[in-house]
């Protein structure tokens, strides 16, 4: 299996910083990287897609990067409503894997 | 705009089979371009895939779970459903459901449902 780990588990940030999550493939992925964002008791919501693509309504202050296999997404300014736990999946290779998480708190 | 909803029982006693459905509305099921799966989230812990499946019944399995899963569908009510057997309490997680897409490069989950907390517990 494809292994995605994610850095930092969890990061304290405030109003208005920027923030970047990181999540590093065990092996090459092609760019076939999603993000969500998770808030408690909900279903994940997609933000981005193949890496960089942004999912229709999601907020221009989301944006996602690739280097190899290092995948980050960067928040621009953060609002009180990003505040939440953030997800990577990689879907280039069955089974389907998810980081581990990063709890993004106030 | 999709809309899904899981529904099944909320307790399971360990050995037994887990059994839920998901009720897909806003669209049809019976759509060239997306899979239909079921993902977990064990309290505290982190998302995992469990299977996929086209309309047409084509199935995909997460290995580490294949030997135990059944994943169908049911067109005529625009729902699919999972099994799970011989559950133990490792298998207590929050089970969704998720629109995926079936064109290569995008198998990411679009649309999910809200979930539904199964705990294996005699």
């Amino acid at each position: 299996d494809i292994q995605m780990t994610q850095s930092p588990s969890s990061l304290s940030a405030s109003v208005g910083d920027r923030v970047t999550i990181t999540c590093r493939a065990s092996q090459g992925i092609s760019n076939y990287l999603a993000w969500y964002q998770q808030k408690p008791g909900k279903a994940p919501k997609l933000l981005l897609y193949a890496a960089s693509r942004l999912q229709g309504g999601v907020p221009s202050r989301f944006s996602g990067s690739a280097s190899g296999t290092e995948y980050t997404l960067t928040i621009s300014s953060l609002q009180p409503e990003d505040f939440a736990t953030y997800y990577c999946q990689q879907y280039s290779t069955n089974p389907y894997t998810f980081g581990q998480g990063t709890k993004l708190e106030i | 705009q999709v809309q899904l909803l899981e529904s099944g029982p909320g307790l399971v006693k360990p050995s037994e089979t887990l059994s839920l459905t998901c009720a897909v509305s806003g669209g049809s099921i019976n759509n060239d371009n997306y899979y239909w799966g079921w993902i977990r989230q064990p309290p505290g812990k982190k998302l995992e895939w469990i299977a996929s499946i086209y309309y047409r019944g084509n199935t995909f399995y997460n290995p580490s779970l294949k030997s135990r899963v059944t994943i169908s569908v049911d067109t005529s009510n625009n729902q699919f459903s999972v099994k799970l057997s011989s559950v133990t309490a490792t298998d207590t997680a929050v089970y969704y459901c998720a629109r995926q897409g079936s064109v290569t490069g995008t198998y990411y989950f679009d649309s999910w449902g809200q979930g539904t907390l199964v705990t294996v517990s005699s």
